[in-house]
């Protein structure tokens, strides 16, 4: 059974503020890590996915880094706002997963004004 | 571009019976997956298909089945439904799926067993 770990689990921040959080996978059978965004009342919509170790992404005041190796994840939001409000799922997929992806129980960020 | 449209929105059913959820994936994506969303468990993969063909499954008993057509819609079923089937189920599309590609998400379906 894959297990895929995020950290924190909620997560209170100030409207300004830089957060980050972490999300951890098996260091095996790797093939990629994703990164989705889910808003109240939303679908789920897919921010970045890593294939490389070392790989660094970025979209706005949102980026993510990479390490296979030791298995985990960092999602980094710069100057938070209200509307960066959701919940953060990270997702592992293995080598031959066929579009099976093994999802964290994500990370709730509340942005304060 | 039209996105991922799963119908219904919204479902009561009472236990025994069974359902058929339906997923368009976007124009163009041939790999359909679905997922299970409930509050203790997350996002649970339930299985996925590609030309109609079903390449991977995950850990559901054998009432859940689904199937995908030639124009690449697909439909869930469950048989004989019980309490624990309530939830939201997600399908989401992508081009090939299996190759780092991302998914897009349909709205889902919400699913009321009583």
């Amino acid at each position: 059974i894959l297990n895929v770990e995020q950290s924190p689990q909620s997560l209170h921040v100030q409207e300004g503020d830089s957060t980050n959080f972490t999300c951890s996978f098996p260091s095996s059978n790797f093939y990629a890590l994703h990164w989705y965004r889910w808003e109240t009342a939303k679908s789920p919509e897919a921010l970045f996915v890593m294939t490389l170790n070392g790989d660094e992404k970025k979209k706005g005041r949102i980026s993510a880094t990479l390490n296979t190796k030791e298995g985990y994840s960092y999602l980094y939001i710069k100057g938070s706002q209200p509307e960066d409000s959701a919940t953060y799922l990270c997702a592992f997929e293995g080598g031959t997963s066929y579009g099976k992806l093994t999802f964290g129980q994500g990370t709730i960020l509340t942005v304060h004004p | 571009k039209a996105g991922v449209t799963q119908t219904p929105r919204y479902l009561i059913k009472t236990r025994g019976q069974q359902v058929t959820l339906s997923c368009s994936p976007i124009s163009g994506h041939r790999s359909v997956s679905w997922y299970q969303q409930t509050p203790g468990q997350g996002l649970q993969f339930l299985f996925e298909y590609f030309s109609e063909t079903q390449r991977n499954k995950g850990n559901f008993p054998g009432r859940f089945s689904g199937r995908q057509f030639s124009n690449s819609r697909s439909e869930m079923n469950v048989s004989t439904l019980e309490l624990g089937d309530s939830a939201l189920y997600l399908c989401a599309s992508s081009l090939w799926a299996g190759d780092g590609e991302k998914l897009f998400f349909g709205s889902g379906t919400q699913l009321s067993v009583l």
